[in-house]
């Protein structure tokens, strides 16, 4: 059984702070990772995606990837009151782009 | 641009009804990937179609099944609800199954309740 674990929540912090959100996953073939943002009562909105082994960063996200570790997370610089959000790490299996295993996310709260 | 189109986006049923549920996926895109959230969960993915064939399907049983249209939008049909299938149905497509630089885009949704 394929598993993508989030650290448990939630997840504080004060408006300006760096959020660090965590996932491991258990597939070792797994080929590419990703954080989508959802919003209570909304669909998930994808945030940043990654394929190879290091930093990705695009604007105040930062996605790691760590695949000896099976480990990916994600940055978020200067937190925002409009990143209160659940925080889903995905990851694709083998061949099959459309196929992803979802974590159960991490809820996040930036306190003004 | 249109993205991802989904209705209805709320619907009541009692159990043992059917349902179906419809998706339009962004222009451009090929592929539909249907999921089932519930409530505190992430999305469980059910089935993916392309060329108007379910190419990959997850542990759902058979009670859910779908359909895609040449014009790549596409139907998932829920019989003999239960009161379990209250969930958010996401809809998501993507251009070309298996291709790895073709990330997901999700509607918002259709909000299916049993009663």
């Amino acid at each position: 059984q394929k598993e993508v674990e989030q650290n448990s929540g939630p997840l504080s912090v004060p408006e300006g702070a760096i959020a660090s959100l965590n996932c491991t996953y258990s597939d070792r073939g797994s080929q590419s990772f990703f954080w989508y943002r959802q919003y209570s009562g909304k669909s998930p909105e994808l945030i940043m995606f990654i394929y190879s082994n290091g930093d990705k960063e695009d604007g105040r996200f930062t996605a790691q990837l760590n695949k000896a570790s099976q480990y990916v997370s994600l940055l978020i610089r200067d937190s925002q009151p409009s990143d209160s959000a659940t925080y889903l790490c995905a990851v694709n299996e083998r061949g099959a782009n459309s196929k992803l295993t979802f974590g159960k996310g991490i809820t996040l709260s930036v306190r003004p | 641009d249109a993205g991802v189109t989904q209705s209805p986006t709320h619907l009541i049923k009692t159990r043992g009804q059917q349902v179906t549920l419809r998706c339009s996926p962004k222009s451009g895109h090929d592929t539909v990937s249907w999921y089932q959230q519930a409530l505190g969960q992430g999305p469980q993915f059910i089935f993916q179609y392309y060329e108007e064939e379910e190419r990959q399907r997850g542990n759902f049983p058979d009670r859910f099944s779908g359909h895609q249209f040449p014009n790549y939008s596409s139907e998932l049909n829920v019989n003999a609800l239960l009161l379990g299938d209250s969930a958010l149905y996401l809809c998501a497509s993507s251009l070309k199954s298996g291709a790895l630089n073709s990330p997901l885009h999700f509607g918002n949704g259709t909000r299916l309740t049993v009663t």
